[in-house]
């Protein structure tokens, strides 16, 4: 069964930490994998990454994609209060139109 | 900017009563799909819509009916709400091909 297993569960740092969250991924015949960001209301899409697009950076967020090893991770440097939120990672197989999502990472920035 | 909207933010019902939550998006995207998001348990599909009148069972569909009578609306019906329906619901739609998903605002719906 294709799931996805984010890590960790949540995590607590202060401003001006770098974070890494994880995502790895167990699928049939991969094909896109996204990031979102959500804080209290709806997701809001970071990046997708494909075979073609394996790393993305806007501003301080960056993602790499490793489809050899089945996972991708999502850097935050230089942390603000404003980046406490849950981040969801989700991927999609070829011939589907379904996305499967992990549980997400929360995250929380202390000032 | 895509627009993707959804009638109610918040929503109290009684078990029994027939929902009808209604999603809107503003952009021509081909792809529509209902999840239900609840704590410890992510993001689950409940339909999803690859075009107009067309409609596929995502992962947890018991209970649940969609419509898709024009390309920028899909609603999700509760036939006969129950309490276990109670959940935060998430609408999104995407253009097409290879192309990301975006969700509209989200409906908490409660039923008592």
């Amino acid at each position: 069964e294709d799931k996805v297993v984010q890590s960790p569960l949540s995590l607590v740092v202060h401003e001006g930490d770098t974070v890494t969250l994880n995502c790895s991924y167990e699928v049939t015949n991969f094909r896109s994998l996204l990031w979102y960001k959500q804080e209290k209301k709806a997701p809001t899409f970071l990046f997708m990454l494909t075979s073609s697009g394996i790393e993305k950076k806007s501003g301080r967020l960056s993602s790499i994609l490793d489809k050899k090893e089945l996972f991708s991770i999502l850097n935050i440097t230089a942390t603000q209060t404003g980046d406490s939120a849950v981040y969801l990672c989700a991927y999609r197989n070829s011939g589907t139109y379904k996305y499967i999502f992990g549980t997400g990472t929360r995250l929380k920035v202390l000032a | 900017d895509v627009k993707v909207t959804q009638s109610s933010r918040y929503l109290v019902k009684r078990t029994g009563e027939k929902v009808f939550l209604e999603c809107v998006q503003d952009m021509d995207h081909e792809n529509m799909f209902w999840y239900r998001q609840d704590p410890g348990l992510g993001l689950r599909l409940i339909y999803f819509s690859y075009d107009v009148k067309m409609k596929e069972k995502g992962d947890i569909p018991e209970g649940y009916s969609v419509s898709r009578e024009k390309k920028e609306r899909f609603s999700l019906i509760l036939e006969s709400a129950s309490t276990n329906q109670t959940s935060m619901y998430l609408c999104a739609s995407r253009l097409g091909g290879n192309n990301e998903q975006f969700f509209g605002p989200g409906t908490r719906l409660t039923v008592l």
